[in-house]
């Protein structure tokens, strides 16, 4: 079962901020995040664990409700190079499925 | 970057014809992970393998099959392609499965006609 991102797509200027939403039915033990850039691999962004520990990417910031099951991405002070799709992905408390959201595409213009 | 390699790169095959593609890594990781990305739908997981021989199936497993009969690789199989599954397949591996991140290999295009 898939989460559910929001929203689906969203168009910045250079500088400004964005925020990425996930979400999921299910009890969770960790929420990634990815960015994949056209005609690449995704590449990783952060994770952010039950408990409260994170790892990953300095310059971009995330939180995870654990009792909502629910995760932001926070994209402050955008720049070019942010543009791309984000997906974020779940891991259970019960098993070792990583399983992606359908993604949110990020355009930063000039 | 990760030791990770995916082959082929590129296949065209014909309606109804086995296929195989390979994910070979060389960082002694765990969990691998096959999946499919389509326009509007993502990255889904068709399988993945916990171990050696340890395998278990994702959201949309009809029609394909996995092996792992060593640590570096996990081999995903259509049995009999069909147009529906022509699709970017990627590979990704991980240390601990939930608790680290996942590198993903460069996917494979698969074309089926």
């Amino acid at each position: 079962q898939q989460p559910v991102q929001s929203p689906q797509a969203v168009i910045l200027r250079e500088g400004e901020d964005a925020v990425i939403n996930c979400s999921s039915s299910k009890a969770l033990y960790s929420v990634h995040w990815y960015r994949q850039k056209h005609g690449e691999a995704p590449v990783f962004l952060m994770i952010l664990l039950k408990g409260g520990e994170q790892k990953g990417h300095d310059k971009i910031s995330a939180s995870f409700n654990e009792k909502k099951q629910q995760s932001s991405l926070y994209l402050t002070a955008s720049q070019l190079s942010y543009s791309g799709t984000y997906f974020c992905g779940t891991v259970g408390g019960s098993n070792y499925k990583l399983t992606f959201g359908k993604g949110t595409l990020l355009t930063v213009n000039p | 970057d990760a030791g990770i390699t995916q082959s082929p790169r590129h296949k065209v095959t014909e309606t109804g014809t086995p296929v195989t593609l390979r994910c070979h890594q060389t960082e002694n990781h765990r969990y691998m992970y096959w999946y499919r990305q389509d326009p509007g739908h993502g990255l889904r997981l068709i399988h993945y393998s916990y171990g050696v021989k340890d395998t278990d199936k994702g959201e949309v497993s009809d029609g394909y099959s996995v092996s792992r009969s060593k640590t570096e690789d996990f081999l995903l199989t259509l049995e009999s392609a069909t147009s529906s599954q022509t699709s970017v397949y990627f590979c990704a591996i991980s240390e601990s499965g939930r608790a680290d991140e996942a590198f993903f290999g460069q996917g494979t295009r698969l074309t089926v006609v």
